[in-house]
């Protein structure tokens, strides 16, 4: 198992900036899911993809949107940079059956 | 809307001491139960988890979890902490609708062991 990586570790973006955050799925999974971890909270779920289709969204604004590529790795993509969203973001990935996601590390986010 | 609540934000033990994480959930379908942990600087790790069957469930690292479904809770438990359990722990629990499995997780509950 190669585990979840995600790229980069820390980004530093000024408000207003688009970002766009990668995230590389456990070997044979195929479905991924991003999450917001903002300080002192428990991740917050923003969308799962499912073979290259999103299949579930949060909470989240359209600026908020992703992409999964044949090989299952996949993107997450915020345009218009706010303050609030400094935060870590996470990727999961699983085999599709809802019973426990392998988590990245995570990247963290600081908006100025 | 369903959500997660996890009482004690902040849990100080000493070593040796018995450890009991509250955790309870809002709602009525059929749910996935999970604990996570996540050590300083590191990623979150499955500690245990809850699908049906026996309710107590054992997880890694000596801990385990209750579910009591008439409570709607899932306690972590662990008799005796260590001082390599200080970390961040979070309840999290799975609902599905049309095929999405997500997570809704708790605030979580920062455990520090003093050795």
């Amino acid at each position: 198992e190669t585990g979840v990586t995600q790229s980069p570790t820390h980004l530093i973006k000024t408000r207003g900036q688009q970002v766009t955050l990668r995230c590389s799925s456990q070997s044979g999974h195929n479905t991924v899911s991003w999450y917001q971890q903002a300080l002192g909270q428990g991740p917050q779920f923003i969308f799962q993809y499912y073979r290259e289709e999103e299949n579930g969204r949060g909470n989240f604004p359209p600026r908020f949107s992703g992409l999964q590529f044949p090989n299952y790795s996949s993107e997450l993509n915020v345009n218009a940079l706010e303050l609030d969203d400094s935060a870590l973001y996470l990727c999961a990935s699983s085999g599709g059956t809802g019973d426990g996601y392998t988590f990245g590390s995570g990247t963290r986010l600081t908006v100025v | 809307a369903q959500s997660v609540s996890q009482h004690n934000h902040h849990v100080i033990l000493s070593e040796a001491a018995s450890l009991e994480l509250g955790c309870n959930y809002s709602y009525g379908g059929t749910v996935n139960l999970f604990w996570y942990v996540q050590y300083p600087g590191q990623h979150l790790q499955l500690l245990l988890k809850y699908f049906s069957g026996d309710p107590l469930v054992k997880g890694i690292k000596g801990f385990e979890a209750e579910f009591i479904k008439s409570k709607f809770s899932f306690n972590l438990r662990k008799p005796s902490v260590q001082w390599s359990d200080t970390a961040e722990y979070f309840c999290a629990v799975t609902t599905s609708g049309s095929g999405t499995y997500k997570y809704i997780f708790g605030t979580g509950t920062r455990l520090k062991v003093l050795a």
